[in-house]
């Protein structure tokens, strides 16, 4: 158990709609990031945050938005989705730059 | 744009062999790190290099890192079934924020 805690595990949602995936980082971490995973891909970088604030932000579409919350959980919503954004949906947390990252579960995201 | 290439992509072999997986980039790492992830999990932290030449070994895997920072491999020894996964690398560019996986290696060992 990697002390990240994402939920809901498992979506099934229709094209279209809008999703919201949740992330509780280990305690005392204040990064969070979050990565997309296809079907036998790597991991692509989506965002990161520290302590709130947006750090570090790769290929998120603009469908795609994130926020960290003062008590430094963190929410991926996703928008408009469509049948390419069905993947596995990453969260990571570490105290800071250059520390570990530990993921969480990952949270499977079937658009149908 | 800054990219972790990884070769092989994909490998298939047998119990006992020997192989060994790259990672390439054109910038300079602060700091890397290698994961196994099996299907349908979370990757998992192997280990993590920082200094330019540094080896590390966990059991049967050696880590390098290349004197430049640049670059890093990973070497398992006799090679077991359990050792079947996707192997990725994964670290923070010099000057960046951005915590970037690389394309990964897709290992099979049979028995």
């Amino acid at each position: 158990d990697s002390g990240v805690t994402q939920t809901p595990k498992h979506l099934i949602t229709a094209t279209g709609q809008r999703v919201t995936l949740r992330c509780s980082p280990r305690s005392g971490d204040l990064s969070v990031y979050w990565y997309q995973q296809s079907l036998d891909q790597g991991l692509q970088f989506l965002i990161q945050y520290y302590n709130g604030e947006e750090r570090a932000k790769g290929n998120i579409l603009e469908r795609f938005s994130a926020q960290q919350f003062p008590d430094l959980h963190s929410e991926l919503n996703l928008s408009s989705l469509e049948l390419g954004d069905s993947a596995l949906y990453f969260c990571a947390s570490s105290s800071g730059a250059g520390n570990t990252i530990y993921f969480g579960e990952g949270s499977w995201l079937t658009v149908v | 744009t800054q990219l972790l290439e990884q070769s092989p992509q994909f490998l298939s072999i047998q119990e006992g062999e020997n192989l060994t997986v790259y990672c390439n980039s054109s910038s300079v790492f602060s700091s890397l790190q290698w994961y196994r992830q099996e299907p349908g999990e979370g990757p998992v932290l192997l280990v993590t290099v920082v200094t330019g030449g540094e080896v590390k070994k966990l059991k049967r895997l050696t880590f390098q890192f290349g004197d430049a920072r640049k670059d890093s491999s990973l070497h398992i020894t006799a090679a077991q079934p359990g050792d079947t996964g996707l192997y990725l690398c994964a670290g923070i560019f010099s000057g960046t924020y951005k915590y970037i996986f690389g394309t990964g290696t897709r290992l099979k060992v049979l028995a």
